[in-house]
Parts: structure tokens; C-alpha cells; sequence
């Protein structure tokens, strides 16, 4: 069965330090992976997909993510936080093939705290 | 462009009292459909998604139902609300299975 770890429940970074959320995935075949933004409140914004295609995703607002099949992850990036990066990210997969009917996976999130 | 939309946004019901919270989606035919509740410290839960009209699938037994009359409208009802179904309610959308979702904003319930 599918299954995402999100390695830290919260990460505090320095605004225009990098920043780093950690995200490990479990799947029987070759998934889909994505990130997603929650700022308080309000819904959830994509941020970025895997799809097979290209393992070095970037996505909006300067972020990027990398698939490594080897070690299973999907961690996250950004070169400088700004404060308006402060919200929670999930780290989802998805496996067409694996038992879930294709439906989303979701990890636990990770509150993403920036200091001025 | 598509677009998802919930309603109410904030919404506080008595223990007891009905629910029904409504999704619509515009600029897309036939979409997936997919209610999910986020309770505070819980993370994201499936309720319920739908592949097509009259089509509900249900993730988790309990005292809410799902209907889909339209095609890009999607209901969330309730007969009897519990305290226990005080959360974050969001309403999302997917061209197909095992695609992105897209999320609406999200209707606020508190159950007093």
C-alpha cells in the first residue's frame, strides 16, 4: 500500500535561509508525487508535480522538489524563504496501480515557521 | 479557466440541526469530485469522491452523506450534526483518477 512520511511536523528557517521539507514515499509502482500549500484558513494550492517525467520538478513561487527512486523521496525546496512562505506543505502521492483507486495519499504536513 | 467553488464559508450549526454544504466547478466536463475533512490537529481525511453523476463513494461510515445532482455540483449533507463533525470542509476537483486535485476554499463548520 501507498504511504507518505513527512520527516518533520515543524521546520523553522530564517527569512532568505534555504529551506528543506523532508518527504518520504511508499508505492508498489512508479506514483505520482506532488506538493501542496495550505496558508491558514484557505484551501490547498498545488505547488508542484512528479509524473515520470523529469526527476527536478519546479514549481511556483521558487520552489522545487526532486524524486530520488533510490532513497523513495520527494523532498522539498527553496534557495531564500520569504515570510510569506509561512503555511503548512503536504507531500502527497498518488498510485493509479496500487489499491487506493487512484485517490490522493496525503502526508501529515509540515508547518513551515519564517523569522524576520 | 477552472474554477471551484464552496459554500458557506464559515458556517456554526447546533448538535442536532442539518447540514448541507455545496461545491460547484466551472470550465471543466466531467470532473472528479471529492469532499475531505480537516479537524484540527488530524491532517486530511477522504469522505467521499464522485467519478460521475449519481456516482458517490464513500471512505469513512458516519452520519454524512454525499450527492452529486449535476455534473459539476457536488453536496455534502448531514441530517444530524455531532460535535464531533466540527472541522474544515474543502471540496476538490481532478480531471480524472490519480491526477492533481484542485482544491476550493473551504467552508469552516463549528458545531456548538
Amino acid at each position: 500500500a501507498q504511504s507518505v512520511t513527512q520527516l518533520d511536523s515543524h521546520v523553522s528557517v530564517s527569512e532568505g535561509t534555504p529551506v528543506l521539507l523532508r518527504c518520504n514515499y511508499s508505492s508498489s509502482y512508479s506514483p505520482s508525487l506532488f506538493w501542496y500549500v495550505q496558508h491558514p484558513n484557505k484551501g490547498l494550492q498545488l505547488l508542484l508535480k512528479y509524473t515520470s517525467a523529469a526527476t527536478l520538478v519546479k514549481g511556483i513561487n521558487g520552489f522545487e522538489a526532486e524524486f530520488k527512486k533510490s532513497e523513495t523521496s520527494f523532498h522539498l525546496t527553496k534557495p531564500s524563504a520569504h515570510m510569506s512562505d509561512a503555511a503548512e506543505y503536504f507531500c502527497v502521492v498518488s498510485d493509479l496501480y496500487g489499491g487506493s483507486q487512484g485517490n490522493l495519499i496525503f502526508g501529515k504536513g509540515t508547518k513551515l515557521s519564517v523569522k524576520p | 479557466s477552472q474554477t471551484i467553488h464552496q459554500w458557506p464559508a464559515t458556517l456554526v450549526q447546533p448538535v442536532g440541526s442539518p447540514l448541507s454544504l455545496e461545491c460547484t466547478v466551472e470550465g471543466t466536463s466531467n470532473p472528479n469530485l471529492y469532499w475531505y475533512r480537516q479537524a484540527a490537529g488530524r491532517g486530511l481525511q477522504l469522505l467521499f469522491y464522485s467519478v460521475g453523476i449519481g456516482q458517490i463513494s464513500s471512505e469513512v461510515p458516519q452520519n454524512l452523506s454525499a450527492s452529486r445532482p449535476q455534473d459539476r455540483q457536488f453536496i455534502l449533507s448531514s441530517k444530524k450534526l455531532l460535535l464531533s463533525d466540527s472541522g474544515f470542509y474543502l471540496c476538490a476537483w481532478s480531471p480524472r483518477q490519480g491526477l492533481e486535485q484542485y482544491f476550493g476554499p473551504g467552508t469552516r463548520l463549528t458545531v456548538t
